[in-house]
């Protein structure tokens, strides 16, 4: 049973452009999170995709846009990225958008320059 | 009220001994509470959950203590040893404005020396 899974690991892009990451869920969950995690940081929640739809939002600004697939997988895009969006960004799945057990992936690490 | 505190930022555990973590939360809404294990370069992976009905849960050599009252949590490690060392985060989630949304604490960086 394959877990989380996050593509690509690592990315470096250059300030003002734009950035997508994927995620699968694990096998059975419908419920995906995004977070942000900065160095020496605990993750810090961005949103939730539940059939397909935004369910919860963090406190990130509107540069920060996602997607859900009809077969549960998530995309998050950042648009006109900023240095300090550099970042480990980690994909949780969940069943049911409940508080339940989350599982994440290894996360895409995001250097901007 | 958002918030969840955890201490220590740090801690040096000699190998055998007890690792204890403690996290506190101020929304009385929450009702879940889990505990992450985070490897260098890796996502977090869930090690231990807990919710408010029960006052500890034990699973192998991690025990979860819950004090509703003092809106307290902790994370015990029993016999540690090198293979746990890792950063720990304690998170909270629950309530309407928080339903799957986990909020985590500052993390505790655990060494265990042989």
């Amino acid at each position: 049973d394959a877990g989380v899974t996050q593509s690509p690991t690592h990315l470096i892009k250059t300030r003002g452009q734009q950035v997508t990451l994927r995620c699968s869920p694990k096998s059975g969950h419908d419920t995906v999170s995004w977070y942000q995690q900065a160095l020496g940081q605990g993750p810090q929640f961005i949103f939730q995709y539940y059939e397909e739809e935004e369910r919860q939002r963090g406190n990130f600004p509107d540069r920060f846009s996602g997607h859900q697939f009809p077969n549960y997988s998530s995309e998050l895009n950042v648009n006109a990225l900023l240095l300090g969006d550099s970042a480990l960004y980690l994909c949780a799945s969940s069943l049911d958008r409940g508080n339940t057990e989350a599982f994440f992936g290894q996360g895409t690490r995001l250097t901007v320059v | 009220q958002q918030q969840v505190k955890q201490s220590p930022q740090s801690l040096i555990v000699q190998k055998g001994g007890i690792s204890i973590i403690n996290c506190a939360y101020e929304n009385t809404a929450f009702d879940y509470f889990p505990w992450y294990q985070q490897f260098p370069g890796k996502g977090p992976a869930l090690l231990i959950a807990i919710r408010p009905d029960v006052s500890e849960k034990k699973e192998g050599r991690f025990t979860i203590s819950f004090n509703k009252s003092a809106k307290q949590f902790s994370l015990h490690i029993m016999d540690s040893q090198p293979g746990d060392s890792a950063t720990y985060f304690c998170a909270a989630s629950g309530g309407s404005s928080n339903t799957g949304k986990l909020i985590f604490g500052q993390g505790t960086t655990l060494q265990v020396k042989p």
